[in-house]
């Protein structure tokens, strides 16, 4: 059992590139999220899909995009890369509406935009 | 909204030291409340998590949490530390039903010294 797969783990990119973070859940999980993680802010909230066809801006949405690609799926975009995305990312999933489980977190992508 | 504080940023302790991180809430109604680990390297951890039973929650590797409603806390706990618990810990909270979006607290560091 997988749970929550993230890729790349590991990415440097050039200000002004673009690139699309991967995220796959094999629980049946209706809802997922993607946030990122920067020193001394801990998790905040980029976008997140409550369900599938369905998605909304979290607390810092500005310089991404997603894409709820199937119930299993939710990508992540930066279309023009800038320094300050410098971050980890993570995506996780959990069952709507059922409270019972919490979130069950991917491992993580460490972006670097140089 | 509602929102997280964890007051201890850095915690710094000798093994077999006794820990208490603390967590508070803002938030008028009913809520969930959770504590993550994350182990250096890695992705976030479920530790324990509250949903309305006893306040007294006991989660994995001898943490526990207590929720007391009318301090809006939820502290975690564990009586003796062990080098392996050097981590980052969150507190999260979500309102009960609805959407099922919670929020994380900044993170407290937790150092322990063999």
């Amino acid at each position: 059992n997988a749970g929550v797969t993230q890729t790349p783990k590991f990415q440097v990119l050039k200000t002004g590139q673009s690139m699309t973070l991967q995220c796959a859940q094999d629980m049946n999980h209706n809802s997922m999220y993607w946030y990122r993680q920067d020193p001394g802010m801990g998790l905040r909230l980029i976008y997140y899909s409550a369900s599938e066809g369905t998605t909304d801006k979290g607390e810092v949405p500005n310089g991404y995009n997603v894409s709820r690609l199937n119930k299993r799926e939710f990508s992540l975009r930066l279309e023009s890369a800038a320094p300050s995305q410098t971050s980890v990312y993570f995506c996780a999933s959990t069952r709507r509406r059922q409270g019972g489980s919490g979130y069950t977190f991917g491992s993580g992508t460490r972006l670097t935009v140089v | 909204a509602q929102s997280v504080s964890q007051h201890n940023h850095h915690v710094i302790l000798s093994e077999a030291a006794s820990l208490e991180l603390g967590c508070n809430y803002s938030y008028g109604g009913t809520v969930n409340l959770f504590w993550y680990v994350q182990y250096p390297g890695q992705h976030l951890q479920l530790l324990l998590k509250y949903f309305s039973e006893d306040p007294l929650v006991k989660g994995i590797k001898g943490f526990e949490a207590e929720f007391i409603k009318s301090k809006f806390s939820f502290n975690l706990r564990k009586p003796s530390v062990q080098w392996s618990d050097t981590a980052e810990y969150f507190c999260a909270v979500n309102p009960s039903g609805g959407s099922y979006i919670p929020t994380f607290g900044r993170g407290t560091s937790l150092i322990v010294h063999p």
